[in-house]
């Protein structure tokens, strides 16, 4: 059973709105979040994170919020660019220490058009 | 400085043969994870080593998975004999530390598409 969730597999926007991807979780004891974003045939490459002790952080046009009662969190890209289409996974950190594993969400396809 | 590399880019073998996917790390990088796409599904974890040991592998599928890291520089994933549901998107990432991740210091490859017909 899948612990995150990405509801929405796609998602297109208009250049300069804003884009608003979504992500559930089942696991109450996970402590950190992050979202990655994949180009085609390209890996994985970090975009924000946040800490299970904060509601938001901030990071140029990338704003990722975190409501823990409701085990959700949302990434927030303001204003959308066209460089910006590409799949967003949401992931959230098991384990402790030196052992560590993300657990995936399936991923959102974002388009923002022109 | 050069990323995580990974080989073959693209690999298209027949079911019951044997395919082995190589992964460089980062220079330096003593963490070193495996992970996979099925099509249609999540990126799952298969295992992470730390140097040359086998931190966690609790994520490999089964016996017919093997990854090796000897010397702790690269690493190889065999899977033999191949399956049909071995096909997938074979990523490989690495870091300094286990605890860089919080902060984004995972480094993904390009990733090994393997397609087993």
């Amino acid at each position: 059973d899948q612990q995150v969730k990405q509801n929405s597999p796609s998602l297109s926007v208009q250049e300069g709105r804003i884009s608003i991807l979504n992500c559930d979780y089942t696991n109450s004891m996970f402590d950190y979040f992050l979202w990655y974003k994949k180009y085609p045939a390209e890996g994985p490459t970090f975009l924000i994170s946040i800490s299970s002790i904060k509601d938001k952080n901030e990071d140029g046009r990338f704003t990722v919020f975190l409501n823990k009662s409701a085990k959700h969190l949302s990434l927030h890209i303001v204003p959308s660019q066209p460089g910006d289409s590409a799949v967003y996974f949401c992931a959230a950190l098991s384990g402790t220490g030196n052992n560590r594993k993300l657990i995936w969400g399936l991923g959102t396809s974002l388009a923002v058009n022109p | 400085e050069a990323g995580v590399t990974q080989f073959p880019s693209h690999s298209v073998i027949e079911k019951g043969q044997t395919v082995t996917l190589r992964c460089d790390p980062i220079s330096g990088h003593d963490n070193l994870y495996w992970y996979r796409r099925v099509m249609g599904k999540e990126i799952k974890f298969l295992l992470h080593f730390v140097k040359e040991s086998k931190q966690d592998e609790s994520g490999m599928p089964n016996n017919r998975f093997l990854a090796e890291r000897t010397g702790g520089t690269y690493s190889t994933l065999k899977v033999q004999p191949a399956e049909l549901e071995d096909s997938g998107v074979y990523f490989c990432a690495s870091s300094q530390t286990g605890t860089e991740i919080l902060f984004g210091e995972l480094f993904f490859g390009e990733g090994s598409r393997l397609t087993v017909l």
